[in-house]
């Protein structure tokens, strides 16, 4: 198993450009979540995904986009990218109690 | 709301028990996760407390007191490759399954 994957590793945006995150997991969790983490600080969470065609906010969603179209996949979508969006992004999958983490992107937007 | 506290930063020297704490208060307390974070790195699950109590597994041991709102990660026989963040979790069970809130790390640097 990959476990959870996540693409790309890096990426820098310029102001008001958009694009999506990957995320995808080989366990087949039904939870599927999105967390940002902005330097030394918890990870906070984005949206998150009970199962294929449901998804929610969480904490911080403005600016945020997410659908679940299966199982597998919990793309992010940033549609006008601000420098506030300058982050690392976690994506994140449970079956229960424990959640796996992907390994990340680095965003940057100039 | 949700209001999760641990240390910002602690030092311990190599070999030696260090104790990472953290406080919280939730509505619909569910459990608290304590996860560990290396630089640049995906947080990796270490323990998951529900009851009152001490969790041992190997050199971590998690113990919880719900109703004091405080839990504490203690680590054995450090090492040098322990130095790392400590993310203290609260989880909350909703529809959504277990959400959780994260405390900002506690960041452990271990000394020879």
């Amino acid at each position: 198993n990959a476990g959870v994957t996540q693409t790309p590793k890096f990426r820098i945006l310029k102001i008001g450009q958009s694009m999506t995150l990957q995320c995808t997991q080989d366990m087949n969790h039904n939870y599927m979540y999105w967390y940002r983490q902005d330097p030394g600080m918890g990870l906070k969470l984005i949206y998150y995904s009970v199962g294929a065609g449901i998804t929610d906010k969480g904490e911080v969603p403005n600016g945020y986009n997410v659908s679940r179209s299966t199982t597998e996949d919990f793309p992010l979508r940033l549609e006008l990218a601000a420098p506030s969006q300058t982050s690392v992004y976690f994506c994140a999958s449970s079956y229960e109690d424990e959640q796996y983490f992907g390994p990340g992107t680095r965003l940057t937007v100039t | 709301g949700q209001n999760i506290d641990q240390p910002t930063e602690m030092t311990a020297t190599e070999g030696a028990i260090v104790q990472i704490n953290c406080t919280y208060q939730t509505s619909g307390f569910n459990g608290l996760f304590w996860y560990q974070q290396h630089a640049g790195e995906a947080p990796t699950f270490l323990s998951y407390n529900v009851l009152d109590g001490l969790e041992e597994k190997g050199r971590f041991s998690s113990f919880l007191s719900r109703s004091k709102g405080y839990s504490y990660l203690l680590l054995k026989e450090l090492q040098m490759k322990d130095s790392a963040s400590y993310l203290c979790a609260v989880s909350r069970l909703t529809g959504g399954g277990n959400k959780l809130t994260f405390g900002t790390g506690t960041q452990l640097k271990v000394e020879l």
